[in-house]
């Protein structure tokens, strides 16, 4: 079964710390892994994606198959980076189906 | 372009009321997929359409559920007869399969949502 866990509801930091947003995720076969990211009052949008190898607003995010994980960093947040942030998984057999965590809200503090 | 558009934004009603949410997806996408998020469980996939057939429906919670897209433009969600516990946000997403590549993930666009109060 496709599982994604996001450990932390929250997560509260001040500007300018580094941040790091977990995820694990559970799936027999080769997963594409995704953050999509709510900002107040905003859509949910698609933030990035493993296969791209692309940092967006200064997150990135590395598939570790080993552990299993897909944590999303930033080396020194912003203000603007609060925001509800989901981690979520596509199998390899119906691509257009999203497994979705249970989401962290990232909080960051002046 | 609009993006995907839901009515109602929001909808208060009393248990055991027929609920009925809409969603317009994008011009020309060709899947659309009803979401539930709540605090506990986060975001849920109900139910998604290709090309307006139902292609899994295995997230959809009981018999009280249902969904239908009568055509490119429209889809929606019924709730029959409401609960309490049905109170959530309710998200429409669409995505284009561009160029015929279904094995490859397409990025999935969102509504703005539904909030829903059963009371």
């Amino acid at each position: 079964a496709q599982r994604v866990t996001q450990p932390e509801k929250l997560l509260s930091v001040f500007k300018g710390a580094p941040v790091e947003l977990k995820c694990n995720y559970s799936y027999s076969g080769s997963p594409e892994l995704f953050w999509y990211v709510q900002y107040s009052r905003q859509r949910l949008q698609l933030l990035l994606r493993h296969i791209s190898r692309e940092s967006i607003k200064g997150f990135t995010a590395d598939l570790n198959k080993g552990e299993t994980s897909f944590h999303l960093k930033k080396p020194f947040a912003q203000e603007e980076d609060s925001a509800m942030y989901y981690c979520a998984l596509s199998g390899d057999t119906g691509f257009q189906k999203l497994v979705f965590g249970t989401g962290t809200r990232l909080l960051v503090s002046p | 372009d609009a993006g995907v558009i839901q009515s109602p934004r929001h909808e208060v009603t009393e248990m055991g009321q027929e609920v009925t949410l809409r969603c317009k997806p994008i011009s020309g996408h060709d899947y659309l997929f009803w979401y539930r998020q709540t605090m506990m469980r986060g975001l849920e996939l109900l139910i998604y359409f290709n090309n307006n057939v139902p292609i899994d429906d295995s997230g959809m919670p009981e018999d009280r559920f249902s969904a239908k897209m009568p055509n490119a433009s429209f889809s929606t969600l019924k709730i029959q007869p409401s609960e309490p516990r049905d109170s959530a946000v309710y998200f429409c997403a669409s995505s284009l399969v561009a160029g015929g590549r279904v094995r490859s993930y397409n990025e999935q666009f969102f509504g703005p949502g539904t909030r829903l109060t059963v009371l």
